[in-house]
Formats: C-alpha cells, structure tokens, sequence
C-alpha cells in the first residue's frame, strides 16, 4: 500500500534554532516528491518540488533532500523564525497517470522565542 | 491577487441539508481538486478534474457530487449532509500533475 509517514509529530524549538523533518514513503514508482507548509486556518502552500532524479532543492532558509534509493526525504530549516511555525506535509506523486497525491500527516512545528 | 479563491469560508449544517462549496481559480489551469482534510489524517482527494469538461472520482467520493462549470469554477456538492462530512474542504488547482498545487483558504463546515 502506498504511504507517507512523516515524523516526528510535533517539535518544539527556540527561534533562531535549525531543525530536520522526516518523510519515509512506499510509494513506488514516483515521480516527484513536495513539501508544503499549511499555517493554522490555511491552505498548503507549496515550498518545493524534487522528481525521482533530484537529490536535493532549495527554497530560502528551506532546503528539501531526496535520497530515492532509501526512499526518504527530509526538510531542513535554517534559522528559524516565529512564522516557521505550521504543519509541514509531505507530498508523493506516483508516476502512475491518473493516480492521486498521497499525503502524510504532516509535521507541526512550533517556533518559540 | 491571483489565486484560487473559495467560498463560504464557514458554514453549519443540520443533518439531510444541502449545500454546495464553491471555487474559482484565475491561473488558467487545466486541472483542479477537491480534498477534505479531518484531524490526524493526511488530505484526501474526494473529486478531480483533469481539465474542462472531465470530473473524476477520487479516494472518498461517496456523497459528493462535482462540476466543473468552465475551466476557471470547479464546485462541490452535498446532496444530503452528514455528521461524517465534518471537515476542512480544501480546493486546489495546477497546470497538470507535475506542477505544484496552489490551494484556496479553505471551508470549514460543520455538520450538526
């Protein structure tokens, strides 16, 4: 069965600190896998997008790494800042056309001054 | 701004009642999503169309209808609500399924 697992949970950390978010997935073949942010009451957005070739993207202080071989992603955060906090999700597109977006859970990530 | 645009943001049902979400994108994008999003579970997809004039069934599309009413509206429908489709109701939009997703605000509805 396909699956997005993401840890951990929830994390807590001081502003200004760097952090690490997990993603492990099944699904297989992809063709590309996403991170979005979703703040409290919104919509995801998106923050980056890696095709199976990809080991690695960057979006700012955000930088996603792909390693196809173990099939996991993570998201690291640099320098953080009180806004950093929100559910981080990690998204698999299966190659297969027509087959749908699986989400993980996602990641709450609460930045405190 | 553009973007994908959803209303009502909130809204409470009684049970058996109807009502239908709707969503406008100006992007012109081909395709666009209906997701639902409850506590403790990732976003699943309830409808899809894959460009004007298609609708698709998704993962749980079991009492929900769709149309997609020309390339930039996409609504959703519940014909008789259910406690169980108490959710966030998230639409989205792309270019086609290797781009990203752009997601409207969202619609919090309440079935009581």
């Amino acid at each position: 069965k396909n699956q997005v697992e993401q840890s951990p949970q929830s994390l807590i950390i001081l502003e200004g600190k760097n952090c690490t978010l997990q993603c492990n997935y099944t699904v297989s073949p992809f063709s590309n896998l996403r991170w979005y942010k979703q703040d409290t009451g919104r919509g995801p957005v998106s923050l980056t997008i890696m095709t199976f070739s990809e080991n690695t993207k960057s979006n700012g202080r955000y930088t996603a790494t792909l390693d196809a071989d173990t099939k996991q992603s993570s998201l690291h955060i640099t320098a953080s800042q009180l806004s950093d906090s929100a559910s981080y999700i990690c998204v698999v597109s299966p190659r297969q056309a027509g087959t749908a977006l699986i989400f993980g859970k996602g990641t709450t990530l609460s930045v405190s001054s | 701004n553009a973007g994908v645009t959803q209303t009502p943001k909130f809204q409470v049902l009684k049970t058996g009642q109807s009502m239908t979400l709707q969503c406008a994108q100006d992007m012109n994008h081909n395709s666009m999503y209906w997701y639902r999003q409850d506590p403790g579970m990732g976003l699943r997809l309830i409808y899809y169309s894959a460009s004007e004039g298609t609708t698709d069934k998704g993962e749980v599309p079991n009492g929900y209808n769709v149309s997609r009413l020309n390339k930039r509206e996409f609504s959703l429908r519940l014909e008789s609500a259910a406690p169980s489709q108490t959710s966030v109701y998230f639409c989205a939009s792309s270019a086609g399924e290797t781009y990203g997703y752009t997601f409207g605000s969202g619609t919090r509805l309440t079935v009581v």
